[in-house]
């Protein structure tokens, strides 16, 4: 398809487990964002790739989470030991950023919704 | 830092008024950018807008309006004559280039028929 890609839509693990969610941006697309919501809560920023750069990790929240993206396209966030606490949706978002100093708009995901017993 | 701060979190209307999301944002750049973003009910966010730091001009399209105002810090979103599918939670974020987009945490707008 021509959207952000994200599996599995739908997770449910139990406590301790580890987890991997998988995001496909859209071909092109250079920056890559992880976001995490909540049930009514706002979005929260974990970690943004762009083009070649270090990836900007500093939205997250522990050292059980971490993220990567090979070959500049497919990423993968992995949750080590969840914890009930991580029970959200994870969202990936993908833009094109035509000129280095300007933002793309984010394109979105449908988002995995995680779900820790 | 930069911070987002949408101090309305729920706003009920209906049908055919006005209503106004306000946003509030901080940062220490002189260039940044904002946007607006749509969030229905099937939970996938939509872009609405994105304005850059340096163009204060307020924006229309078709119902819905933005009154930038760098004075106050402020990038309010007005939407005119509301309709029930602009029922949503409304999110405002700002970003500097080469940085990751920060949001707010939302607005849920309720328009009852």
């Amino acid at each position: 398809g021509a959207g952000v890609s994200q599996s599995p839509s739908n997770k449910v693990t139990e406590k301790g487990k580890d987890v991997e969610l998988r995001c496909d941006p859209i071909s092109g697309h250079t920056a890559l964002y992880w976001y995490r919501q909540s049930l009514g809560q706002g979005l929260e920023f974990l970690i943004y790739f762009q083009g070649n750069s270090a990836p900007d990790k500093s939205g997250l929240p522990s050292d059980r989470f971490s993220a990567e993206r090979t070959g500049g396209s497919v990423s993968t966030l992995t949750i080590q030991r969840t914890q009930q606490e991580d029970s959200a949706v994870y969202l990936c978002a993908s833009s094109l950023v035509a000129q280095a100093s300007t933002p793309g708009e984010l394109f979105f995901g449908e988002g995995s919704r995680l779900t820790v017993l | 830092a930069q911070k987002v701060t949408q101090a309305q979190t729920e706003i009920s209307v209906v049908e055919k008024e006005d209503v106004t999301l306000d946003c509030v944002y901080e940062t220490r750049d002189t260039t940044y950018y904002l946007f607006w973003y749509k969030q229905p009910p099937s939970g996938e966010l939509v872009f609405l807008i994105r304005r850059n730091s340096f163009d204060e001009q307020n924006e229309i399209s078709g119902r819905y309006s933005w009154n930038f105002q760098k004075s106050t810090s402020s990038f309010n979103f007005t939407i005119t004559a509301s309709q029930v599918v602009d029922s949503a939670v409304y999110f405002c974020a700002l970003n500097q280039a080469g940085t990751a987009l920060i949001f707010g945490k939302g607005t849920t707008l309720s328009v009852s028929s």
